[in-house]
Order: C-alpha cells, then sequence, then structure tokens
C-alpha cells in the first residue's frame, strides 16, 4: 500500500473551513484515498473516498488532485466537535477485506 | 440502529488472568474487525471475520490471543494469560460486504492488566 504523510497538528477556527492535506506520492491507479477521524475516547469514524473525482458527502468534501498525488479533506463550516485526529489511508479495494494501516494523522484543534 | 455494541467498557485484571471482550456488529454486516489501539503502536488490526469465518488473523500477537464468531450478531476476543503489555483500548468495527472499507467501529473496550 502507498505511504501517506500528513501534518501533525493543525488549527483551525469555529465556523471556518478546515483544509487536512495529506500527500500520497506512490500512490497506484488503483487504489482509494479514504478520510477516518478519531475523537477522543471514541472509535474511529468514517466520513469519506474516492478514486480519482472529487467527492462530497454530508460531512466532508474530497479534493484529489489530478496526478493523485494529493488529496485535501474539506470541512466546510469546522465546529467544536470536530476536534480530532484525521486519518488518511491509501488502500486497494479487493474481495477479501483488508487490513487498514493506521498512521499517526493530524490532530485537528477546532478553537472558539 | 445502535451501532456496534461492546462490553465490558473497562476492564481492569490482574496479570494472568483471562479477559474476554465482546462485540454484537451491526445487524446485516458481513465483515466483523478487532482492532488495538495503544500511544506507541496506534491502530492495529488483530483479526477480521466473513461471515463468520476467520480470514485474516495475521495481527494477532500471540498465541494468548483468540477470537470467536459463533453466529453473526456476536464475537469474542479472548486474553489467556493477560499480561501488562496487553494494556490497550480494544476496538470492534463491522462493514456491509459493499462497502467493506466503511467500518462503522465501536466505542472500544479499555483493558488494564496490573
Amino acid at each position: 500500500d502507498a505511504k501517506t504523510t500528513q501534518p501533525t497538528s493543525m488549527d483551525c477556527a469555529e465556523g471556518r473551513a478546515a483544509n487536512l492535506p495529506c500527500n500520497h506520492s506512490t500512490i497506484s491507479g488503483n487504489e482509494y484515498v479514504y478520510w477516518y477521524r478519531q475523537i477522543h475516547s471514541q472509535g474511529p469514524q468514517y466520513i469519506i473516498h474516492g478514486l480519482k473525482n472529487n467527492e462530497t458527502n454530508e460531512m466532508a468534501s474530497l479534493i484529489i488532485t489530478e496526478d493523485r498525488k494529493s488529496s485535501t479533506l474539506i470541512l466546510p463550516h469546522a465546529t467544536l466537535r470536530d476536534t480530532a485526529v484525521y486519518y488518511c489511508i491509501v488502500r486497494v479495494e479487493d474481495n477479501y477485506g483488508q487490513n487498514f494501516v493506521f498512521g499517526p494523522g493530524t490532530r485537528l484543534s477546532v478553537l472558539p | 440502529d445502535a451501532g456496534v455494541i461492546q462490553s465490558p467498557r473497562h476492564e481492569v485484571t490482574e496479570m494472568g488472568q483471562e479477559v474476554t471482550l465482546r462485540c454484537k456488529p451491526i445487524s446485516g454486516h458481513d465483515y466483523l474487525f478487532w482492532y488495538r489501539q495503544t500511544m506507541m503502536r496506534g491502530l492495529e488490526l488483530l483479526i477480521y471475520f466473513n461471515n463468520n469465518v476467520p480470514i485474516d488473523d495475521s495481527g494477532m500477537p500471540e498465541d494468548r490471543f483468540s477470537a470467536k464468531m459463533p453466529n453473526a450478531s456476536f464475537s469474542t476476543l479472548k486474553i489467556q494469560p493477560s499480561e501488562p503489555r496487553d494494556s490497550a483500548v480494544y476496538f470492534c468495527a463491522s462493514s456491509v460486504r459493499d462497502t467493506i472499507y466503511e467500518q462503522y467501529f465501536g466505542p472500544g473496550t479499555r483493558l488494564t492488566v496490573t
């Protein structure tokens, strides 16, 4: 699986957009980009995933560069409850299910 | 749906004792995963099941760890005998066949072995 690189920590003002970057320069053509987050003392929570096209759901938007070597998770209007560790994971899909490797992630602090 | 249910939420035990962690996946989910999280090692996949059958247990640290899934609505992770280095938060997650990577995690069991 391709390795990902994320900043260790970021701050964001409440109500503003939080843009979390992820580098995955060795990504293969059939690998997807997944984002999870983990709020303190809770289990990880799926946010969004994508292959090539930008994706949006009720939680966030995912912007993937044309060369697919990096992506950005956007929380359009961050709230205090979005304070969490955000994990960017690159993984190929297959029929058997696979191991998710969660790296250290980005610790996002949303400030009032 | 109540989501993935784990019990107990906290477990404190002495070294050498047997520990059993329990998980009830979301109804209709075909896949069940057991993870362990520590500060040092992050989140590690221990084992996962598909339709109650263990598929990959390569993450199980050693023979002291065992997991079972006797039916679609229940799984256990057992540690016997427990050791202080087993102290961690253990998460159970489940997913639907067609969206296997959208895993839904339970609240975790915080295990402390003294």
